[in-house]
């Protein structure tokens, strides 16, 4: 079956412009996490949507934001960009809520370069 | 808060060579491990896990044990291969058995074998 899908694979940006990030998780998946992987910080957690509600969020500012749809795919947003959010965004999806099992399905990622 | 630690790398072995890449982490209670590989222009993947002490987790000839007692969970392989070339990452889930709180990664190790 079809991977977990994320849209644009890659998109640059300027300070201050916001942007919005799409994925779609494999088929039956309910849970998607988002992830931000960065040389510095490695790979940090952002926020994770099951069922359309957001199950917990990282130590991001609330520019960082994100929603679920009753299909399952999932958007996260950032919003007045600053040269720091230059990353890979990952989007992660699972049968339930990720933490409980830790198997999460990844994909390739959007990467955003902030100029 | 929680942490996982592990040689960043690039670790470089010839092919064939016996493969050690050391986890450590710190976390409350009772965590699950865990093991992703993320090969060249693919997203993470789950490799192997472990959710209790002593537990060994394996997966193509890849092996780890749930060291309670060091906080440890060290990757190991008896002969790499070429196209064991890729980066790994050392997660834990803190098993809280109630909300997502999101996996906490390593920085990754980025593993080089030469033929």
């Amino acid at each position: 079956k079809a991977g977990v899908t994320q849209t644009p694979r890659y998109l640059i940006k300027t300070r201050g412009q916001q942007v919005t990030l799409s994925c779609s998780p494999i088929s039956g998946h309910r849970s998607v996490s988002w992830y931000q992987q960065t040389p510095g910080q490695g790979l940090q957690f952002l926020f994770e949507y099951f069922s359309e509600t957001q199950r917990n969020k990282g130590n991001f500012p609330g520019r960082f934001s994100g929603r679920q749809f009753s299909n399952s795919r999932s958007e996260m947003n950032v919003s007045t960009l600053e040269l720091g959010d230059s990353a890979l965004y990952l989007c992660a999806s699972s049968l339930e809520v990720g933490g409980r099992t830790g198997e999460l399905f990844f994909g390739e990622g959007s990467r955003l370069t902030v100029l | 808060g929680n942490s996982v630690t592990q040689m960043e790398g690039p670790v470089t072995l010839s092919e064939e060579a016996f493969l050690t890449i050391n986890c450590t982490y710190t976390a409350t209670g009772y965590p699950s491990l865990f093991w992703y590989v993320q090969y060249p222009g693919e997203g993470l993947q789950l490799l192997l896990k472990a959710t209790k002490a002593d537990d060994k987790g394996s997966n193509k000839g890849f092996e780890a044990t749930y060291r309670k007692e060091t906080t440890s969970f060290h990757l190991e392989k008896g002969s790499v291969q070429v196209s064991d070339s890729a980066v790994y990452f050392c997660a834990l889930s803190p098993n809280s058995g109630g909300g997502a709180d999101g996996l906490t990664f390593g920085k990754g190790t980025h593993l080089i074998i030469q033929p």
